[in-house]
């Protein structure tokens, strides 16, 4: 099982451009979602979805939306840049059925808007 | 929502100290605390989680204590090695699904 991947590792921006950040799991979780991390800021809940079907905000959510594509893949979009969306963004999943379970992340995505 | 707080924010231990790092939450009917560990330029891994219904949950060197008449817990290194240098995240459900997390603790342990 290759767990949960993000594509790109990493991207440059100008500002105003547009994006889209691309997440898959293998795991059959229920459970999907965006975090970003800035220094001394911990893991920031962008958005999430509880199920296939279903998105909705987090805590961080202005500038972002989100697709959940299939049970399978995430993905985020930034529509058009900002200086303040250079961040690390993990994606991650979780079988969260009633019962906490792990969440498991992502690799990573660092991205720079200039 | 979910408030978490953590502390300390930067720990230096030497080789073969004990570790200790806090975290308190505000939502009485929050019941679970998973701990993740990331290394730098690595991915969030959790390393240990307790649920409400015990108090104490230890896997070899690392431990976890939850107080809950308190809404703290806590991680517990014992031993550290070089290779616990890391970033330590507590977190606490904020909803049905998600978690929120602390702003995590960088310890460093010198040989």
């Amino acid at each position: 099982n290759a767990g949960v991947t993000q594509t790109p590792k990493f991207q440059v921006l100008k500002t105003g451009q547009s994006m889209t950040l691309q997440c898959a799991q293998d795991m059959n979780h229920n459970s999907m979602y965006w975090y970003r991390q800035d220094p001394g800021m911990g893991l920031r809940l962008i958005y999430y979805s509880a199920s296939e079907g279903t998105t909705d905000k987090g805590e961080v959510p202005n500038g972002y939306n989100v697709s959940r594509l299939n049970k399978r893949e995430f993905s985020l979009r930034l529509e058009s840049a900002a200086p303040s969306q250079t961040s690390v963004y993990f994606c991650a999943s979780s079988a969260r059925d009633g019962v906490w379970e792990t969440q498991y992340f992502g690799p990573g995505t660092r991205l720079l808007v200039l | 929502g979910e408030n978490v707080e953590q502390h300390p924010s930067t720990l230096s231990v030497q080789e073969g100290d004990s570790a200790v790092i806090k975290c308190t939450y505000s939502d009485s009917a929050s019941n679970y605390f998973p701990w993740y560990k990331q290394e730098l330029g690595k991915r969030p891994q959790l390393i240990i989680d307790i649920r409400s219904n015990v108090g104490e949950k230890k896997d070899q060197r690392i431990a976890v204590t939850l107080n809950k008449t308190a809404k703290h817990f806590s991680l517990h290194i014992t031993e550290t090695q070089p290779e616990d240098s890391a970033v330590y995240f507590c977190a606490s459900p904020s909803g049905y699904s998600t978690l929120t997390f602390g702003k995590g603790t960088m310890l460093l342990v010198s040989p």
